[in-house]
């Protein structure tokens, strides 16, 4: 069964500098989430979007963006990266028409390491 | 406000030996779901199950078994015969119904190690 595809898969940035995730949800899921997973910490909520319209924005800094496109993929931009922005950020996709309705499916995750 | 707590840390167990993952969890919904994840060594969240809160019926699915009491509010994951390859850290994680998008409020965590 098709999974949730995040590129890349590992990236490495300087302080300063800028970085885009991409998110692919599993086929005819309608909301992504993005969550950020510190080292040995459980994932924190950033936003999520549903239809392309953000739905719930929780701790995600001013200097990062987000947004879901027609084609249902989805980006986290940050920008003026910091240390502390090294994580692992994950995607997920859900949808209430599937099979375990409401259930978030988390793509690999993207590692993150700021240099 | 949302909670969910998992007291233990980490767990080593011997393989084969049966073992228990607690989760607590505080919410003001009357209607909400609780879910297990898996992370193994590799990263990734694996999902293993969904319970919604009007349903009280304990589950099991091969070696894993919940038990969801909703009077004491917990949500406990059970291994029964442990393996080598069930070492991860295990979440437990609580969505509520209504008014928060569907996020998910993890707890902390629990680290199981298997030895041979």
């Amino acid at each position: 069964a098709a999974g949730v595809i995040q590129s890349p898969r590992h990236l490495i940035k300087e302080k300063r500098e800028t970085a885009t995730l991409k998110c692919y949800p599993i086929p005819r899921h309608d909301t992504v989430y993005w969550y950020q997973q510190g080292p040995g910490q459980d994932p924190q909520f950033l936003i999520s979007f549903y239809e392309k319209m953000q739905s719930d924005k929780g701790s995600i800094p001013d200097r990062f963006s987000a947004q879901q496109f027609s084609d249902y993929h989805s980006e986290l931009n940050m920008s003026s990266l910091e240390l502390g922005d090294s994580a692992l950020y994950f995607c997920a996709s859900s949808s209430a028409e599937a099979e375990v309705a409401d259930t978030q499916y988390f793509g690999p995750g993207t590692r993150l390491t700021v240099l | 406000a949302q909670k969910v707590t998992q007291a233990q840390t980490e767990i080593s167990v011997v393989e084969k030996e049966d073992v228990t993952l607690d989760c607590v969890y505080e919410t003001r919904d009357t209607t909400y779901y609780l879910f297990w994840y898996k992370q193994p060594p590799s990263g990734e969240l694996v999902f293993l199950i969904r319970r919604n809160s009007f349903d009280e019926q304990n589950e099991i699915s091969g070696r894993y078994s919940w038990n969801f009491q909703k009077s004491t509010s917990s949500f406990n994951f059970t291994i029964t015969a442990s393996q080598v390859v069930d070492s991860a850290v295990y979440f437990c994680a609580l969505r509520g119904m209504l008014g928060q998008g569907g996020k998910l409020i993890f707890g902390q965590g629990t680290e199981l190690s298997v030895k041979p």
